[in-house]
């Protein structure tokens, strides 16, 4: 079956700009979870939606971060003003109840 | 704070070895996960440990899990170039919540 996708797969932006990254997690998982990457660093949790609850925002580095899941199903994570530091792969899984979270092929994003 | 360790952190074996990567964590949790990273993709689910004692293969990798211990082991049998790559494990708290992952292990197995 169709796993997790995410949109764009790059995204090269100017310093200042906003950006907005797509994920659309596999068709029935309650849970959605964004990480990013950067170069050489290891994963870094940004933020966490389950089902109906208030999502879970305690990693978003800084205001300029936000993230909306719209119908239980389709998310978005928006960078305003974007930043050189702000540089990385973002990636986002899915998963239901506590069996696996599925990755996607992740969005990297170039301020440059 | 959950604190998620692996060693090494980097190993380089020759094919037809075995090997172990070690993954600790600071606090009780019953869920872990390893995952592999190949160069420029995502993360690939290897293994999914949801109790103590837990014990699962899958080709030449073996992944167990001692809750007591707070520690899991990714077991490398017999290995084979195509297993390089970067291996993590990640831990979650509770049921659905997020998880942490650890520092990952590159590996790179030499003909």
């Amino acid at each position: 079956g169709a796993g997790v996708s995410q949109s764009p797969s790059n995204k090269v932006t100017e310093k200042g700009k906003d950006v907005e990254l797509r994920c659309d997690p596999i068709s029935g998982h309650t849970a959605l979870y964004w990480y990013r990457q950067s170069l050489g660093q290891g994963l870094e949790f940004l933020i966490y939606f389950q089902g109906n609850s208030a999502p879970d925002k305690s990693g978003l580095p800084s205001d300029r971060f936000s993230a909306e899941r719209t119908g239980g199903s389709v998310s978005t994570l928006t960078i305003q003003r974007t930043q050189q530091e702000d540089s990385a792969v973002y990636l986002c899984a899915s998963s239901l109840d506590t069996r696996g979270k599925y990755f996607g092929p992740g969005t990297r994003l170039t301020v440059l | 704070e959950l604190k998620v360790e692996q060693n090494p952190l980097f190993l380089s074996m020759q094919e037809g070895k075995n090997y172990t990567i070690y993954c600790n964590y600071s606090t009780t949790s019953d869920r872990l996960y390893w995952y592999r990273q190949d160069p420029g993709k995502s993360l690939e689910s290897l293994f999914v440990l949801l109790s103590n004692g837990a014990v699962k293969q899958e080709g030449r990798l073996m992944a167990s899990l001692d809750t007591k211990a707070r520690l899991s082991t990714l077991h490398i049998t017999a290995a084979v170039h195509d297993l390089s790559a970067t291996y993590f494990c990640a831990v979650d708290m509770a049921r659905g919540s997020r998880l942490t992952f650890g520092e990952g292990t590159q590996l790179t197995v030499n003909p």
